[in-house]
Parts: structure tokens; C-alpha cells; sequence
């Protein structure tokens, strides 16, 4: 089983619609969790960090189920600049971090 | 500028040859990784240096991948006898060296193409 999963996607849905997709992880002992985000031929850059059920930061939302080990990232009025590719990315040990293959929203006008 | 600086960002060479990759971290970063980044595929995990310690290589996939940080400072990863899978995106990355911020910073990239 991968480290890290993710479904890839794509995900295209229109201004303003919300997007959900999930991350499932196989390191149970993983404390914390982290979503980055990936424009095309750019570097992956950290949107947010999951510590504890959840996490919420303007119009993104994450939630963690340690029971079920998934991590999922919800994506409320999607906007163009939204468009991106969003990798899941858990600890390994540490200092190693182990990405997901990661998830690619498309939002349309 | 601030952020991690990769050198250079687009190679083409062709199968055999040797490469070196250049990452100029943010200064003040004890942490270095490298990452490669294949087509469709997530991060790889390559090597990470942290200041004096050894260096962990459980990534590195043969023995034809090296790499070095000279001074707690600037890395070079080199790639000798490359071959057509070698092709890829490679990451360098910096941080502190306290991953449970979860933030690395990461430069753009040199992108590697073996013909």
C-alpha cells in the first residue's frame, strides 16, 4: 500500500461550486497532515496544515479522520485562481515527508 | 531573491552523460532536501541534509545518484550515466529543520531531460 493516496482526479466544476476530494494515509502514528498546493510547472507551495479533527482557513476546510485514515480537503465558491493541482502530504519520521501522487481541480468560468 | 534557487532550470542531455544540479537554499535553513518529480507521479524522496549530521540517502535509486552540501549551504545533486528514466523535475527544498510545521520551501525546479 502507498504511503500517501489520493484520488487524481481531474475535478471540474464551475465558479462558485464547492469541491471535495479525500487523501487516505497509511503511517497510523502520523501526528500531523499538511495540504500544498501545486500550479502547473510551478513548485508545490504548503496551503494548510491538519493537526488535530480539522482545519479551516477562509474558503478551504480540512478534516481529518484518524479512525478511517483519511484526510480530506473541501474547496467552498471555487474561484479560477482555485485551479491547481493539491497534493496530501503526511510525515514520514521526523523530517521526511511523503506527498501524494496529488489531486488536479479545474474551475471554470 | 529570498526563496530556494535551482540551477539549471531545463536540461537536455543525452543517455550517458553526467549532470549536476545546483540548490542555493534560503539562507538560515539547516534543513536540505531533494525531491524528484516524474510525469503524473507524487514527490519522490531523494536525500535530506540536516547541518553536520549524516546525511539520510534512503532515497537516492542507484548508485549513480550523489549528492553534497558543502558548508551547511549549497547542494549539488549529480547524476552520472544518465539514462531516459532519469527524466524528471527535480526539487530542492529548505526549512528549518523542524518538520512539524509541515513547511517546506521549495525552488522551481530543474527539469531534466535524458534523450
Amino acid at each position: 500500500r502507498k504511503e500517501v493516496e489520493q484520488d487524481p482526479g481531474p475535478f471540474n466544476v464551475p465558479e462558485g461550486a464547492t469541491v471535495a476530494f479525500n487523501c487516505t494515509y497509511s503511517n497510523s502514528a502520523s501526528q500531523s497532515f499538511f495540504w500544498y498546493r501545486q500550479d502547473c510547472r510551478k513548485e508545490p507551495k504548503l496551503l494548510m496544515s491538519v493537526y488535530s479533527s480539522g482545519n479551516e482557513d477562509g474558503r478551504f476546510t480540512a478534516q481529518l479522520n484518524r479512525a478511517s485514515q483519511y484526510i480530506s480537503l473541501l474547496i467552498r465558491d471555487s474561484k479560477l485562481s482555485d485551479s491547481a493541482t493539491y497534493l496530501c502530504v503526511v510525515p514520514f519520521n521526523d523530517y521526511k515527508l511523503s506527498f501524494g501522487a496529488g489531486t488536479t481541480v479545474t474551475v471554470r468560468a | 531573491g529570498a526563496g530556494v534557487s535551482q540551477s539549471p532550470s531545463n536540461k537536455v542531455t543525452e543517455k550517458g552523460k553526467d549532470v549536476e544540479l545546483r540548490c542555493d537554499p534560503i539562507s538560515g535553513h539547516t534543513a536540505l532536501y531533494w525531491y524528484r518529480q516524474s510525469l503524473g507521479q507524487g514527490l519522490e524522496f531523494l536525500i535530506y541534509f540536516q547541518g553536520n549530521s549524516a546525511p539520510d540517502k534512503s532515497g537516492l535509486p542507484s548508485d549513480r545518484f550523489s549528492a553534497e552540501r558543502t558548508g551547511g549551504s549549497v547542494s549539488t545533486l549529480t547524476i552520472q550515466r544518465t539514462q531516459q528514466e532519469d527524466s524528471a523535475v527535480y526539487l530542492c527544498a529548505s526549512s528549518w529543520g523542524i518538520t512539524n510545521t509541515g513547511e517546506l520551501f521549495f525552488g522551481e525546479g530543474s527539469r531534466l531531460t535524458v534523450l
